[in-house]
């Protein structure tokens, strides 16, 4: 079982500069998320998707991009790099919801120089 | 808004001993209630769930309990080993998963 995949697992960025992260899912989950984590602040919500065509803001959205064209899939793309988005990001995702086991991937750690 | 603690943020004992790691949290509607664990460099791994209606869930050595009118879980783990040595998150769901700043464990031999 592959679960929830995550690539790269690492990219250095320039600043400006544009990239998408991918996120895919083997379980027919309906719930994703794109979570980042930061020393001393925790996880927190980018972007979360409720199914397929379905998206919504976290937390803290801005500077990021996202859609759900399929169950599987949801990429997450940074639009034009700054360093303030140097961190890990992860995926997630769960069957039905907040209610149902949330599964991550491995994790893509991002530099913005 | 929902807020997630946990204390402490990092604890070290030695091998076979039983520990409690706590996490407290501030609005009392949550859906849920999960235990994570994150070794340095990987993803997180869903340890327990428990949900509002419950008390407790186990599995294994690990033992979490919910308490929602003192905002309050924690997870106990039983006769603990060095593989246990890792970050442990908790997360509330609300309209969506507050995550807390983890408790970092080191397990001694």
């Amino acid at each position: 079982n592959a679960g929830v995949t995550q690539t790269p697992k690492f990219q250095v960025l320039k600043t400006g500069q544009s990239m998408t992260l991918q996120c895919a899912q083997d379980m027919n989950h309906e719930y994703m998320s794109w979570y980042r984590q930061d020393p001393g602040m925790g996880l927190r919500l980018i972007h979360y998707s409720v199914g397929a065509g379905i998206t919504d803001q976290g937390e803290v959205p801005n500077g990021y991009n996202v859609s759900r064209s399929t169950t599987e899939d949801f990429p997450l793309r940074l639009l034009s790099a700054a360093p303030s988005q140097t961190s890990v990001y992860f995926c997630a995702s769960s069957l039905y919801g907040l209610n149902t086991e949330a599964f991550f991937g491995q994790g893509t750690r991002l530099t913005v120089v | 808004k929902q807020e997630v603690t946990q204390i402490p943020a990092a604890l070290s004992v030695p091998e076979g001993e039983n520990l409690v790691l706590n996490c407290s949290f501030t609005d009392s509607a949550i859906y849920n209630l999960q235990w994570f664990r994150q070794d340095p460099g990987k993803g997180l791994t869903s340890l327990l769930l428990i949900q509002s209606s419950q008390r407790e869930q186990t599995s294994g050595r690990l033992n979490a309990s919910l308490d929602k009118s003192s905002g309050r879980s924690t997870l106990y783990i039983a006769a603990s080993q060095p593989g246990d040595s890792a970050t442990y998150l908790c997360a509330g769901a609300t309209n969506k998963l507050i995550f807390g700043t983890g408790t970092l464990l080191a397990v001694q031999p």
